[in-house]
């Protein structure tokens, strides 16, 4: 139980375009989904937290114009980068806990490999 | 932000050794979670340790938690050739709901 798909697995876009990244809990309702970005090499940084119905709370420093991020189901919350640039690309990746204790554990998709060129 | 530092940042060892990776963190916690990372993949969950524990087991896998030095350690013992992955502790900010992770150890294990 508890899989959160996450897709597309890969995509490569030019510059300019944008990018929309689903992340859907397959067996499980998610309140609460939360958005990393991770560098090769190093740690997860969060990017977001996203409660459905509501709007996306960002980490400092993240752009919210440039990360778009809705959660309009208790399954789904998609990240749309915008006008990508070459230094967005990165290692993006959701995460979902489910309703009740908020001390339960992540339950995390297989991230998404975003190339800009 | 509150964010665990790990150490070390890698480790290389024989299949068959045990292997230990230590987690240190900055402010009061009510738990702290180990979650496994296999190259270009999400993570999993390993095992959760609450602050009024002192250790727990999941099959190889032993953690413990000292709160009075902020400190974590998870070891895995009989080591195989799949435990190579990185592992990264994890924290709940207090009073809210979001994890922050350690910067992780990469654990590679030689056949």
């Amino acid at each position: 139980g508890a899989v959160v798909s996450q897709h597309p697995s890969r995509v490569i876009c030019k510059s300019g375009t944008s990018v929309k990244i689903e992340c859907r809990s397959l067996d499980f309702q998610a309140t609460t989904m939360f958005w990393y970005r991770q560098f090769p090499k190093k740690s997860l940084m969060l990017m977001a937290t996203s409660n459905e119905g509501s709007k996306a709370t960002y980490e400092q420093g993240v752009e919210k114009d440039k990360f778009l991020i809705n959660h309009a189901s208790l399954t789904l919350s998609t990240l749309t980068v915008t006008s990508a640039h070459p230094e967005d690309s990165s290692f993006y990746i959701c995460s979902a806990r489910g309703l009740g204790n908020i001390d339960s554990p992540l339950h995390f998709g297989n991230g998404t490999r975003l190339t800009v060129t | 932000s509150q964010q665990g530092e790990e150490d070390p940042q890698a480790l290389s060892i024989q299949e068959g050794e045990n292997a230990t990776m230590n987690c240190s963190y900055k402010t009061s916690i009510n738990n702290l979670q180990w979650y496994r990372q296999n190259s270009g993949r999400g993570l999993v969950h390993l095992i959760l340790i609450r602050s009024n524990e002192r250790e727990k087991h999941s099959g190889r896998l032993r953690v413990t938690l000292d709160t009075s030095k902020k400190s974590s350690s998870l070891l895995i013992t009989a080591s195989r050739a799949a435990d190579t992955a990185s592992y990264f502790c994890a924290t709940p900010i207090q009073g809210a709901q979001k994890l922050v992770f350690g910067q992780g150890t990469r654990l590679t294990i030689n056949p």
